[in-house]
């Protein structure tokens, strides 16, 4: 299918287990995003990447892991955890990240609702 | 820091009321300005946007104009529809890898 998609939709684990989060996106664009929203503080930028192999941090990152072997994938690993990491969790895409240029605009996934028991 | 602050919800109108939905912006340089829409159970969707100062952004009869002089990008409608019941959020971007989102603002569109 062409677009971006998530995986799974839903997801229940317990606390201290590791979970990760599948992002896949079919434009071959160069930067991928992950967020988490939650209530209250629309979205917050956990880690995004600029290219395969180019990863960083953003607002949130601490607990998560991600990397990006290829270009169209983007998982997001919580190594252990917690309550606090329940969320909506959003991957998004684009195809460049200046201001006013074309491409600029990010897409996004239908998200991974995660429930940390 | 840069920054977004939108209109608290949840906002309820009757079908084929006008909407307007209030974003003001703080940020350094030159922004890019975006609304998205969320429908329940989906990932956010762009619906306009605007690059520069005095630029309308319409979509789907939504209209959005970038006011630099007072910082900001009220989203407004005609006529709603039940349809567009959604969250609408406002986002900026200034360049560089971070795009800013409000808190978004829950519509309910009665029939």
């Amino acid at each position: 299918d062409a677009g971006i998609t998530q995986s799974p939709r839903y997801k229940i684990t317990e606390t201290g287990r590791q979970v990760t989060l599948m992002c896949h996106q079919t434009w071959s664009h160069s930067y991928m995003f992950w967020y988490r929203q939650d209530l209250g503080h629309g979205l917050r930028l956990i880690y995004y990447s600029a290219a395969a192999d180019i990863t960083d941090k953003g607002e949130v990152p601490d607990g998560y892991v991600v990397s990006r072997s290829k270009t169209e994938n983007f998982p997001l690993t919580l190594e252990s955890a917690t309550r606090s990491q329940t969320s909506v969790y959003f991957c998004a895409s684009s195809e460049s990240i200046g201001a006013g240029g074309p491409g600029h605009e990010q897409f996004f996934g239908p998200g991974t609702r995660l429930t940390v028991l | 820091g840069d920054s977004v602050t939108q209109m608290e919800g949840p906002v309820t109108l009757s079908e084929e009321a006008f909407l307007t939905i209030n974003c003001t912006y703080t940020a350094t340089g030159y922004p890019s300005l975006f609304w998205y829409v969320q429908y329940p159970g989906e990932g956010l969707q762009l619906l306009l946007k605007a690059t520069k100062a005095d630029d309308k952004g319409s979509n789907k009869g939504f209209e959005a104009t970038y006011r630099k002089e007072t910082t900001s990008f009220h989203l407004e409608k005609g006529s709603v529809q039940v349809s567009d019941s959604a969250v609408y959020f406002c986002a900026l971007r200034t360049g560089g890898f971070k795009t800013i989102f409000g808190a978004g603002t829950r519509l309910f569109v009665k029939a």
